[in-house]
């Protein structure tokens, strides 16, 4: 059963534009955490917040926690053509059960 | 620092049959999960292992096992090959506890026919 539902499936933009995928879960977690995936390079980690952060950012990425709504946004700034790939959150649950739940992944296209 | 290695990268196998697939992970990570990836879905945890020890399981039927040896490799089996198994099985390496998230290797791709 999938935890993380991401929003939308798919997002096409030009290169330098801003990219913005958000993700809904269900239970209470320990973190959330973004993967990118594509054909190159795998499933790759990009950024964990933990469930008492409420902002994060890493380079051009910026992720945003609310756990009152159960919800995260990955940002992706001045987005560029290596940026297209798939992109999952992933939670760890909260207490003892530690396993990552996966959403189905928002599909991105940055356009030259 | 070598990445997760995953053996073999890619397999086809006949319904009925049973298959072996092998994860080394990081040097240091001592904890291993293991995820089967279908289009439609998605990622689906195993299980994860850790110290030799399974400390967490998915909701996947006893055809699936898997072991962890003292040297933190890990294997999977299948027994019984379906055709709807037919995936991407990804296998993460990771400290225990996660703090920094989880290093995925580059998974085998299954085909059952």
């Amino acid at each position: 059963s999938q935890q993380g539902e991401e929003d939308p499936q798919a997002l096409s933009i030009q290169e330098g534009e801003n990219a913005t995928m958000n993700c809904s879960y269900k239970t209470s977690i320990n973190n959330l955490q973004w993967y990118r995936q594509n054909s190159g390079r795998g499933l790759v980690h990009l950024i964990l917040i933990r469930s008492n952060e409420r902002e994060k950012h890493s380079g051009r990425l910026r992720v945003t926690l609310d756990t009152s709504k159960k919800s995260s946004s990955l940002l992706i700034t001045a987005s560029r053509a290596a940026d297209t790939a798939s992109y999952f959150c992933a939670t760890e649950g909260a207490g003892n059960n530690r396993k990552l739940i996966w959403g189905l992944g928002t599909s991105l296209a940055v356009n030259p | 620092k070598a990445g997760v290695t995953q053996t073999p990268r890619y397999l086809i196998k006949t319904r009925g049959q049973q298959v072996t697939l092998s994860c080394s992970p990081i040097s240091g990570h001592r904890s291993v999960s293991w995820y089967q990836q279908t289009p439609g879905q998605g990622l689906q945890f195993l299980f994860e292992y850790f110290s030799e020890t399974q400390r967490n399981k998915g909701n996947f039927p006893g055809r699936f096992s898997g072991r962890q040896f003292s040297n933190s490799r890990s294997e999977m089996n299948v027994s019984t090959l379906e055709l709807g198994d037919s995936a991407l099985y990804l296998c993460a390496s990771s400290l225990y506890p996660r703090e920094a998230g989880a290093f995925f290797g580059q998974g085998t791709r299954l085909t059952v026919v």
